[in-house]
Order: C-alpha cells, then structure tokens, then sequence
C-alpha cells in the first residue's frame, strides 16, 4: 500500500535551517512526490515536485532557501534562512495509478 | 498569469447536491491533469478526484458512486458534481493543476458545509 509518512511537527530558530522528511512506504522508494506548503488560513501552494535521484523541479516563485533532496525512501525538504512567513504545514504527496496519496503533514514552528 | 478560481460552494443540507466550479486563466484545462482536494476543518489535504488530459476520470472510494468531475473546454472550467452530500462531505474544496508533468496550480478554495 502506497502510504507517506511524515512528522507531525518540527521546529527551528528564525534565520536557521530545516530538514522536513517524507518517508515512501515499502516498495515504492523509486516514486517521486510534489511538495506544498499551506500558511494558516489560505490554500496549498505547491514549491516543487522531486524525484528519487534528488532532482527537484520548483514552482514558480519559490525562493532558492527551499530544496529538496532524497535518500532512498526519504524525500526531504530544506529550508534555510527561515522566515516568519515560513511558519506553515508542508505536504508531500505522490501519485498512485489514477489517485493522489497526501502525508499527514507536519506543522512547521518558526521560533 | 495561471490562476485558479473555485465557486459554487455553501450550505446544503444532508442528500442534497452542489456543483463546483474552478475556472481557469493562463493555461488550457483540457490539455492537464486537473484534481480535486478536499480540507475537513482541522486536518490534512485529502484527495477527491483526477481528470485525465485524455479524459478518463478517478475518484477516492469515500466519494465514489457520489461524485462526478468534468470539464467545459469552451469555459477552460473544471467542476465537481457533489451528490447525496454527507456530514462528512464538509470542507473546503481546492481544484489544483497536477504537477506530474507541468508546475503545480492550486485554486484557494471554497467551503461546503453540510448539515441539517
């Protein structure tokens, strides 16, 4: 079964670095994913969809402090510079045959 | 500039129907993969439905039998035809471009509300 994993909360100091992670469940780990960021009350904005080798492709408008990377199964976000406006829920998703699988999401705290 | 615009949500009570709109600007709907996504209050994106650029269609099983998206290429809108609405049914609709093969689009959302 096709299923993401993700940290329900992270937190890190203005300014500082963050590496969110999104784990592939057993068997998929050669799947890409689309990361989206969602501030308190508006709609997901997507930043970039990233695939097993590391190879991330951005949305337009997205700064250079967010990347992305992989490591087998992982998916990772990075964030440097952070932001206050960073201060979001971040998403990844991935594609099944013919569905869209989300994870549940982790709360990113800006300190 | 590519944009997204949901409409045609609101109040409705059990069983009842609605259909959503997600208009589009900047790009063709027709020649994208196009979905629905849904935000219960307090939890995290769940998807709904897939339109394929050639037209087959998707649907997640808790929507099934229920739900029905298509699309108006004259108007480059998407909708989502919402029958026998239930309580938990409630949440913001987003329609959003798939960024498989394109960069990712999504619209800002708009609430149903189920309830007697």
């Amino acid at each position: 079964q096709l299923v993401l994993t993700q940290s329900p909360s992270a937190s890190a100091s203005l300014g500082a670095s963050v590496k969110l992670t999104c784990t592939l469940s057993s068997g998929h780990s050669n799947y890409a994913i689309a990361w989206h960021q969602q501030q308190p009350g508006k709609g997901p904005r997507y930043l970039m969809k990233l695939n097993s080798e590391g190879t991330h492709n951005k949305g337009d408008g997205i700064p250079d402090r967010f990347s992305g990377s992989s490591s087998g199964a992982e998916r990772y976000l990075t964030i440097s510079s952070l932001q206050s406006e960073d201060e979001a829920d971040y998403y990844c998703q991935t594609w099944g045959s013919g569905f869209w699988v989300f994870g549940g999401g982790t709360k990113l705290t800006v300190l | 500039e590519v944009q997204l615009v949901e409409s045609g949500g609101g109040f409705i009570q059990p069983g009842g129907s609605l259909r959503l709109s997600c208009a589009a600007s900047g790009f063709t709907v027709s020649t994208n993969y196009m979905t629905w996504v849904r935000q219960a209050p307090g939890k995290g994106l769940e998807w709904v439905s897939l339109i394929y650029s050639g037209g087959n269609t998707y649907y997640a099983d808790s929507v099934k039998g229920r739900f029905t998206v298509s699309r108006d290429n004259s108007k480059n809108t998407l909708y989502l035809q919402m029958n026998s609405l239930r309580a938990e049914d409630t949440a913001v609709y987003f329609c959003a471009r798939d960024p498989l093969v394109v960069t990712g689009t999504w619209g800002q959302g708009t609430q149903v509300t189920v309830s007697s």
